[in-house]
């Protein structure tokens, strides 16, 4: 069965600090999503990997993506407030299945 | 251009009751799909279309049923409440189609409480 881990759950960080969220998940899968929630709201894209080594980048956000290792990573640098939100990181359980499994969010707060 | 609307954005039940979840998009994608989400589980995904006419269960569809009778439309009926579906949920769309990228585009959600 697909699981889709993420750490830290809760990560508190300074402005201008860096720091990297780590997603895991237990099965084959060669297309991984990021997606951002800000509190009571919708969730909205960030970045899609499509492939091993697939390196993404959005202003203070990176992503990349080892197949091999079943691990992606969304690397924040030089903190600022307004990235505190809760980050999904989501796999497609076998290509072509449109079923995806969410990972359970790293709730990031970025302090002043 | 609306992306996806999700009507209504609260609602109260009382256990037994029945009620439709409504989800349109307006971007002609083939693929929709309905998630709950609850605290510290992120989102989990009930049902899924892949067009107009076909539909397929996700990894909790007990206690709800869908329909895709058009392909803007992706109501979610919920047959009996019961406490535990108690959560908020969120309707989504993608264009889908082999070696599309597949990125969903969410709903403002909905959230529902049982009592």
């Amino acid at each position: 069965e697909l699981k889709v881990e993420q750490n830290p759950l809760f990560l508190s960080m300074q402005e201008g600090k860096n720091y990297t969220i780590y997603c895991n998940y237990s099965t084959t899968s060669d297309r991984l999503y990021w997606y951002r929630q800000d509190p009571g709201k919708s969730l909205e894209s960030l970045f899609v990997l499509l492939s091993n080594g697939a390196v993404k980048q959005e202003g203070r956000l990176m992503a990349s993506l080892d197949t091999k290792a079943r691990l992606s990573t969304l690397h924040i640098t030089a903190a600022v407030h307004d990235l505190s939100a809760t980050y999904f990181c989501a796999v497609e359980r076998g290509r072509g299945t449109y079923k995806y499994i969410f990972g359970t969010g790293t709730r990031l707060k970025v302090l002043a | 251009n609306a992306g996806v609307t999700q009507t209504p954005k609260f609602q109260v039940l009382k256990t037994g009751q029945s009620m439709t979840l409504q989800c349109a998009q307006d971007m002609n994608h083939e693929y929709m799909s309905w998630y709950r989400q609850d605290p510290g589980m992120g989102l989990r995904l009930i049902h899924y279309s892949v067009g107009a006419g076909i539909t397929d269960q996700g990894e909790v569809p007990n206690g709800y049923n869908v329909s895709r009778s058009t392909t803007e439309d992706f109501p979610l009926r919920l047959l009996s409440a019961a406490p535990s579906q108690t959560s908020v949920y969120f309707c989504a769309s993608s264009y889908g189609g082999v070696g599309a990228k597949n990125i969903q585009y969410f709903g403002a959600g909905t959230r529902l409480s049982v009592l």
